[in-house]
């Protein structure tokens, strides 16, 4: 059965500090999709980023980063330099089948980065 | 902004009620899937509609059913409402490519449903 673990439930840092957010993933499956989301205090979920498990490449976007490891079945997030605004939920994602199953969400991580 | 929008934003029900809860999908969307969020926890996937039918459903019992209408937007309408109805639904619209291929699924603002 596939299953997400985001086993730290809320971090706190100061702003300008870096801050990783871990995703553990459990699956049988060999071809699957992972994904982030970040949900503001408004409650919509926004898309960060979906990675393809034969696709091992680390991602950089801006202050945002991916590491995918599957020999530890884990997708981190890295933030740079945080800032305030990047206060939200941050939730991790696995959709099996070459990503047509419904996505299976971790329980979230609360990041709350001060000022 | 996704381009999905969802009505009410916030909904005061009583147990036993009835309630329906609509979502517009992105323009080029042809797929609609509803996930109910508890308070603290990750979203759970209800169902999901394509091409006007049912096409998944998770662990949720009967009462939970919904609707697609041409235009891809969808219902979900909640019979007999129970306390532990109580959450955020979310609407996530993505497109369903003619090989069957779901891709990347953007969400709506949800909508907040207490019942009392």
């Amino acid at each position: 059965a596939q299953k997400v673990t985001q086993a730290q439930t809320e971090i706190s840092v100061v702003e300008k500090e870096d801050v990783t957010l871990d995703c553990v993933y459990e699956t049988r499956d060999t071809t699957y999709y992972l994904f982030w989301y970040k949900q503001p205090p408004s409650g919509e979920l926004v898309f960060l980023i979906r990675r393809n498990s034969f696709d091992e490449q680390n991602e950089i976007s801006g202050r945002y980063s991916w590491n995918f490891q599957k020999s530890t079945s884990s997708f981190n997030f890295t933030i740079t330099a945080s800032q305030v605004v990047d206060s939200a939920v941050y939730f991790c994602a696995l959709s099996e089948n070459s990503g047509n199953t419904p996505l299976v969400f971790g329980k979230g991580t609360r990041l709350s980065v001060i000022a | 902004e996704t381009g999905v929008t969802q009505s009410p934003t916030h909904l005061i029900k009583t147990r036993g009620q009835q309630v329906t809860l609509r979502c517009s999908s992105q323009s080029g969307h042809n797929t609609v899937s509803w996930y109910q969020q508890a308070l603290g926890q990750g979203p759970q996937f209800i169902f999901q509609y394509y091409r006007e039918e049912e096409n998944g459903r998770g662990n949720f019992p009967p009462r939970f059913s919904g609707l697609q209408f041409p235009n891809y937007s969808s219902e979900l309408n909640v019979n007999a409402l129970e306390l532990d109805d109580s959450a955020l639904y979310l609407c996530a619209s993505s497109r369903t490519t003619s090989g069957g291929y779901q891709e990347t699924q953007y969400f709506g603002p949800g909508t907040r449903l207490l019942v009392l």
